[in-house]
């Protein structure tokens, strides 16, 4: 099965830094989605990006679908900015997810 | 838009009851629901998939009589932890996948279990 890696596995930051998590994914896909997960659990969705960029206020994604890669950026980082951010891929049926580890961020005020 | 709730968000039991944990699309008609598990600083692990009306699909190496699942309408379905036990205290999380938000899941908030 398609296998989903993510770096670094934690970034701690001062307030106001920029930072950029990487996804690598191991074959094709047609989906592929950024969530963060606060520290209270709540997973909210980011991006829909399988290519292309995207961008959300301070947040950016770009995925390079012929090289296997996601990045997502975070510019002038803030303490809301915490928790772990995740990619997720498509898998083959069923609209299900394939889960990286997660990229644990903390930012310092 | 797409809010999915969940309740409770936090239980605690003894151990030998069974737990109910609600998932509802309130804004959407989610044709498939899935639950995640999630250990303390470990990602989501599916759990099954669920699709109104019929039966779940369950994930290898979780036990269907232990955590039953029922997605009797397109807004609701629920997740019942069967005589639970310590090892089964986690976070579950659900997901919804609707007719209008065809590219994404949107997630519930989780419920975290304690079973004593």
């Amino acid at each position: 099965g398609i296998q989903v890696e993510q770096s670094p596995p934690d970034l701690i930051l001062q307030e106001g830094a920029n930072s950029t998590l990487r996804c690598n994914f191991s074959d094709s896909v047609n989906n592929l989605q950024w969530f963060h997960q606060n520290p209270w659990g709540q997973l909210i969705n980011l991006f829909y990006i399988p290519s292309g960029t995207k961008q959300n206020g301070r947040l950016s994604a770009t995925t390079v679908a012929t090289e296997r890669y996601s990045l997502l950026y975070i510019s002038s980082s803030q303490t809301t900015d915490s928790g772990v951010y995740f990619c997720a891929v498509g898998g083959d049926s069923n609209y299900q997810l394939i889960w990286g580890a997660g990229t644990k961020l903390i930012i310092k005020p | 838009g797409a809010v999915v709730s969940q309740h409770p968000s936090w239980v605690i039991c003894k151990s030998g009851t069974s737990v109910k944990i609600e998932c509802r699309s309130l804004d959407f008609q989610a044709t498939t629901m899935f639950w995640y598990r999630q250990f303390p600083k470990q990602s989501l692990m599916l759990m099954a998939t669920s699709n109104e009306g019929s039966k779940a699909t369950y994930e290898q190496g979780v036990e269907k009589d232990k955590f039953l699942i029922n997605h009797a309408s397109l807004t609701l379905s629920t997740l019942t932890v069967t005589s639970a036990h310590p090892e089964d205290s986690s976070f579950y999380i659900c997901s919804a996948y609707g007719t209008i938000f065809e590219e994404t899941q949107y997630f519930g908030p989780g419920t975290r279990l304690l079973v004593l």
